[in-house]
Order: structure tokens, then C-alpha cells, then sequence
């Protein structure tokens, strides 16, 4: 098991609403990127941040929104919630930018929209 | 077009026998590469990267790669397969303004 948590691990939601995905990252890494896993599909990148700032992102819509805090954990805000958002999220945490580290997955968390 | 292909929805191959996942690439430049390997109801799992040297890649669990740059692919390769290997495996290549993309996945069957 890494050391990278996620909360919740499920969470159900209504379209429209919006919904705050949290990351812990593995001590020592100042890097966190955010994906969205849809049902038998790969990994879709969303964000990337490093040390509090936004450092790549992938093809989604400004709604997906992040944070990351001075202890590099990191939040996924999602607003204006859509059907097509159901999905398993998934952090990785690394010691650097720019996906020349290993990155370090937490287990994810299952969204459903309704 | 995809950055990253992954032609095989599934690989089988019997235990003991060598195993290939294929992979093919298109970004310009020189391309980072990896796989990543998910087993049912865990997390994804870093197995290797090329970044830049040596065009064979070894990483976790005996697997390995070889970075091809005429024929753009990123092959992983197993001499031996266990039924453990048995997984969900994905390349992925870093494209420009620092994104990952994945490939759609390959489902890796070792048979006993």
C-alpha cells in the first residue's frame, strides 16, 4: 500500500450539486495529480499541482477545479455536477513535477451522479 | 489522433511462457513513457519509465520495456508470466504542457 489517502471512498450526489474530494499525499512529496477513471476506460489526467500552484492540465471543463494546501494535500472540486462526472477519482502523489518521478496512487474514491 | 495506443483489449498466455503488452505512441519530441499496472480493487501501480538512456527498461516484478523510436512503441515484456500478473496494465506518455495520457488498457490473462 502506498501512503497516499483519499476520502471519501464513495459518495453519492445529485446532478447539479457540487462535491470536494480530498488527497493526502505520501510524506515528502510536494507533487499531486488528480484523474478521473471512467467504468472500463483508462485514466483521464485533470490537473497536476505543485507546491500550491497548477502545473499542467488535461481536457476538462473549468468546473474541476483544485487546491493544494502548504502540506501539499490536496483537494478536487467538482461544481455543477453532471451525470457523465460518475466516475472513480484517483490522486498520485510524487517527490516532483512534471511526471519524471514515480508517481504513488492512492485507492480512489467512486462518485455517482443521479 | 490518440498520443497512446494499446491494440490488444486482452493478452492470454499460459503461465511460464513469455508475455508481450504492446504499445504505440505519437507525440513529437522525446517522449515519456510508462506503464502501470491495476489489479481488481487496488490502486494503480508505477512498474517502469523511460525517460532518456538506455532504450530497455527494467522495473518492478521482473517486467521490462523497450523503447523503440522507429516503430514508436513501448512494449512490456515478462520472460516468465505467474498467474499473479494477472491485471489491468496501462501505458501512458507524457505529452506537451506537462499532461499523462493513458492508453485504454490491456487485460493481461495468465493461465496455470
Amino acid at each position: 500500500e502506498t501512503g497516499v489517502t483519499q476520502s471519501p471512498t464513495h459518495l453519492i450526489k445529485t446532478r447539479g450539486q457540487q462535491v470536494t474530494l480530498r488527497c493526502s499525499s505520501q510524506s515528502g512529496h510536494n507533487t499531486v495529480s488528480w484523474y478521473q477513471q471512467a467504468l472500463g476506460q483508462g485514466p483521464q489526467f485533470i490537473f497536476q499541482y505543485y507546491r500550491e500552484e497548477e502545473n499542467g492540465r488535461g481536457n476538462f471543463p473549468p468546473r474541476f477545479s483544485g487546491l493544494q494546501f502548504p502540506n501539499y494535500s490536496s483537494e478536487l472540486n467538482v461544481n455543477a455536477l453532471e451525470l457523465d462526472d460518475s466516475a472513480l477519482y484517483l490522486c498520485a502523489s510524487s517527490l516532483g513535477q512534471g511526471f519524471i518521478y514515480e508517481q504513488y496512487f492512492g485507492p480512489g474514491t467512486r462518485l455517482t451522479v443521479t | 489522433a490518440q498520443s497512446v495506443a494499446q491494440p490488444e483489449d486482452q493478452v492470454n498466455v499460459a503461465e511460464g511462457n513469455p508475455l508481450t503488452v504492446k504499445c504505440t505512441y505519437s507525440v513529437s519530441g522525446n517522449p515519456y513513457l510508462f506503464w502501470y499496472v491495476q489489479y481488481p480493487n487496488r490502486g494503480l501501480q508505477f512498474l517502469l519509465k523511460y525517460i532518456t538512456g538506455d532504450n530497455l527498461v527494467k522495473g518492478s516484478y521482473g517486467f521490462e520495456a523497450e523503447f523503440n523510436k522507429s516503430q514508436t512503441s513501448f512494449h512490456l515484456k515478462k520472460p516468465s508470466a505467474l498467474v499473479s500478473d494477472s491485471a489491468l496494465y496501462f501505458c501512458a506518455v507524457r505529452e506537451g504542457g506537462n499532461k499523462l495520457v493513458f492508453g485504454a488498457g490491456t487485460i493481461l490473462r495468465v493461465k496455470s
